[in-house]
């Protein structure tokens, strides 16, 4: 069974930094794409990055660029997003989601993790 | 970026009855292998969006047939045949032609 679990999500104050984990079980880590999708509260869905199988590509939302930072571990079948710089406008819950087929097409998600930025 | 506008953004629905969400974007999300970029997602109460309908009309694994998506181009729709009670939730489209894939707002189903 597919199973990706967040982590390291918190409460950090404005200009702080905080590093997500997203744990993946169940199948070949290494050979799928995998992203980053928030949700402020009460609000919809925002895809915040990709990166390839291979890590050699790798994409950012405009909001996030040059703060963030996305890397995978393929030893450990991990994810993760580094976060640096943290504004208000960044608290939302955090889903790591896999790419299937052409990257963004999210067929498994994890549950989210909380990121709350404020002083 | 590509636009996503979805329409209705709240609709209340009887069970037994179908319903159906418009979705559009502001390019076209056909490529020129054929297929449209267009996924549908839903999100149900206090759990993680999950893919109902891939490439504008293919139902993900374990999609019940009540769920159909169509269109092309810039057009497209969902259609819940016989809508239960399970099918509340808030319904999400995206495109994911381009970089970065952008997200319609949301469509809240709930029973009348």
């Amino acid at each position: 069974e597919v199973q990706l679990e967040e982590s390291g999500g918190g409460l950090v104050q404005p200009g702080g930094s905080l590093r997500l984990s997203c744990a993946a079980s169940g199948f070949t880590f290494s050979s799928y794409e995998m992203n980053w999708v928030r949700q402020a509260p009460g609000k919809g869905l925002e895809w915040v990055s990709y990166i390839s199988s291979s890590a050699r590509i790798i994409y950012y939302a405009d909001s996030v660029k040059g703060r963030f930072t996305i890397s995978r571990d393929d030893a450990k079948n991990s994810l993760y997003l580094q976060m640096n710089s943290l504004r208000a406008e960044d608290t939302a819950v955090y889903y790591c989601a896999r790419g299937y087929s052409y990257g963004y097409d999210f067929d498994h998600w994890g549950q989210g993790t909380l990121v709350t930025v404020s002083s | 970026d590509i636009v996503m506008t979805q329409s209705p953004l709240s609709l209340p629905v009887i069970p037994g009855e179908s319903a159906s969400i418009s979705c559009r974007s502001s390019q076209s999300l056909l490529h020129s292998n054929g297929h449209n970029y267009l996924d549908w997602y839903l999100q149900k109460p206090g759990q993680s969006p999950q893919p109902l309908i891939f490439l504008g009309s293919n139902r993900a694994s374990g999609v019940p047939d009540r769920f159909s998506g169509s269109g092309s181009g810039t057009d497209f729709t969902l259609k819940i045949s016989r809508v239960e009670a399970e099918d509340v939730g808030v319904y999400y489209c995206i495109q994911t032609l381009q970089t970065p894939p952008t997200f319609g707002q949301g469509t809240k189903v709930e029973i009348k």
